[in-house]
This record gives C-alpha cells, structure tokens and sequence, in this order.
C-alpha cells in the first residue's frame, strides 16, 4: 500500500511558465516532507522540505505547499528552466525518532523550449 | 570532503551468487538507508538503521542483509534469495531533523 503517492508519471511545461507538481499522503503521522530531483544514473539532490507545523516554505524558484487536511503538498517550479528536466520525488518521513523515509513512485519534468 | 560514497559503480553477478554493496558516509550521520530503484517504481526501501548495531525492514527487505558494525559504513549484501536484483540501489544517510543525503547508486546487474 503506498503511503505516498505522485499520480503524474510525467509533466510537459513551457519554459518561463510555472511547473506544479503534486504529491499525496496517507500517513498522518508524516511530519516532514521533502522533494528531491533525479537524473538518470546518479542519487536524488535534495531541494527543499517542509515541517507539519508550516504550509509554506520557499528557497529561490521553489516553493513547498503543504495541505494537511488534505493530505496533500506540491513543488512550485517558477519561472521553469531547462535544467528543471528531471524526475521529482516526493518522501516524507515520521519526524524526530523515526527515521524512516517513504518515497514517491517520482513525476518526471519536461521543460519545453 | 564530506559524502557518502557507494562502491562500485556497476556491478555484475552470476545467478546463484550473493553480492556486497558498499556504502560509506564521513557526515558524522547517525541513520542511513538502503533504497532500491527500478523503472517506474520509485525509490523502495529496503533496509535502514538509526544507530549502530540496530537496523530495520523497509517495504522489501526480503532476500537483502545489512550489517551496521561502524558509524560510517552500512554494508547491503543481496543474497541468493532476492528474485529480481537487477536494479539501481542507492544508500543514504541523515542526521535527526534534516533531509537524507545519497550516494551515487551502485547498478547491479544479474548475468
């Protein structure tokens, strides 16, 4: 049963617009949530996270939502940048003294020139 | 400098052969993780621990064995037992509080 799930296998975005990726969570013990960006052949990077107690964090072109009534957070992308064409993870983890972390099956990117 | 550091890059193993991965950290973490990557199935957990000498299942642990003898190193070693090993497997690790850092991935490929 996935705990967390990202229901766009993939996205096609204009260049300059806004890309928007979703994410789901069953768990309402999650209290931290994450995203991280892929390529091919190498380790996720980590890009921004959000905590169970904010419905907003920002850092640069990126920003976290996070609905907890939902149960529900999204990755704004804006403006969009070729380099932005990748695969998007999703993960969330229980927060202090549980360490463990679930991912997303991801939602891969294509910035359109 | 600071990272985690899997080796090798590619592996090969004949059927019927158990394999190690290896998975290095010098970031002082005290949890690391073992994740599986196939295609369209995501990052799967297969094995993590939050402390020397402890360790827990992930979603798909079976026919995988860890061992966390020492801080920095947390060793996956896939057995005879695991049906489908061809895959991406990545190793990462975390400090209370903060996102899980990864390695580079280790491609293992069943011949």
């Amino acid at each position: 049963d996935q705990q967390v799930k990202q229901n766009s296998p993939s996205l096609s975005v204009q260049e300059g617009r806004i890309s928007i990726l979703n994410c789901d969570y069953t768990n309402s013990m999650f209290d931290y949530f994450l995203w991280y960006k892929k390529y091919p052949a190498e380790g996720p990077t980590f890009l921004i996270s959000i905590s169970s107690i904010k419905d907003k964090n920002e850092d640069g072109r990126f920003t976290v939502f996070l609905n907890k009534s939902a149960k529900h957070l999204s990755l704004h992308i804006v403006p969009s940048q070729p380099g932005d064409s990748a695969v998007y993870f999703c993960a969330a983890s229980g927060g202090p003294g549980d360490d463990k972390i679930i991912f997303g099956k991801g939602t891969r990117l294509h910035i359109l020139p | 400098d600071g990272g985690i550091t899997q080796s090798p890059k590619y592996l090969f193993r004949k059927e019927g052969q158990n394999v190690t991965l290896s998975c290095e950290q010098n970031l002082n973490h005290d949890a690391m993780y073992w994740y599986r990557q196939d295609p369209g199935q995501g990052l799967r957990l297969i094995y993590y621990s939050q402390i020397v000498n402890d360790f827990q299942k992930g979603d798909i642990a079976e026919g995988y064995s860890v061992s966390r003898e020492k801080k920095e190193s947390f060793p996956l070693t896939v057995t005879s037992a695991q049906k489908n090993p061809t895959a991406f497997y990545l190793c990462a690790s975390k400090r209370d509080l903060t996102e899980a850092f990864f390695g580079q991935g280790t491609r293992l490929t069943v011949v």
